[in-house]
């Protein structure tokens, strides 16, 4: 069975760092692209990152651009997203999702003080 | 970047009922556009993918189509089960940029 599962999710205070972890089975991790999608509570998606198979080639939304790293262990299975100078506006449920068809159950990140 | 436009942002109808919503892209995508599906609480769902192909597994009265700038998506007979928000989002252009959303509630 496909499947993805987050974690990493928690409360933090503004300017602090967060590191997120997907980890997929089921599926030959390396020869997909996956990407980070989030949503803040009651509001629609956002496209957060994304990094093709080999790891080589990443890609980020404005919002996060400079703060945010995405990267992946095809040894280990795990997809991450290690996010900087988060602010109360980074506050949302974070979802893996694998070549944008088959969304993780997510984990929410909090930022308040 | 690609500005997604759907309407309407919510829609209430009978079961039984054709239900349609529309996606406009700001640029040309070609066939390149996802619909999920997005029940309270849960993660999102895909439905469609390149604007027109039914994800396996999906009930045949969900369908798409559309090219280049306008997209529809329709549900040919409306089930309680569908009671969910309904996202498109275009694949053409990082950023992969979603509509707002149209909730779908249940008259």
């Amino acid at each position: 069975e496909v499947q993805l599962v987050e974690s990493g999710g928690a409360l933090v205070q503004p300017g602090g760092s967060l590191r997120l972890s997907c980890a997929a089975s089921g599926f030959t991790f390396s020869s997909y692209a996956m990407s980070w999608v989030r949503q803040a509570p009651g509001k629609g998606l956002e496209w957060v990152s994304a990094v093709i198979g080999s790891g080589v080639s990443t890609y980020y939304a404005d919002s996060v651009k400079g703060r945010f790293t995405i990267s992946r262990d095809n040894s280990k299975n795990t997809l991450y997203l290690q996010m900087n100078s988060l602010s109360a506006e980074d506050t949302a449920v974070y979802y893996c999702v694998k070549g944008l068809r088959l969304w993780g159950r997510g984990t929410l990140v909090t930022v308040s003080s | 970047d690609i500005q997604m436009t759907q309407s309407p942002s919510s829609l209430s109808a009978s079961v039984g009922d054709r239900v349609t919503i529309t996606c406009q892209a700001s640029h040309d995508i070609s066939k390149y556009l996802y619909w999920y599906q997005q029940k309270a609480g849960k993660a999102p769902n895909l439905l469609i993918y390149d604007a027109s192909n039914l994800e396996t597994g999906v009930p045949s009265r969900f369908s798409g189509s559309g090219s280049g700038t306008d997209f529809t998506f329709t549900i040919s007979s409306l089930q309680p089960e569908d009671i969910a928000t309904y996202y498109c989002q275009q694949s053409d252009t990082l950023p992969y940029t979603f509509g707002q959303g149209t909730k779908l509630e249940i008259k």
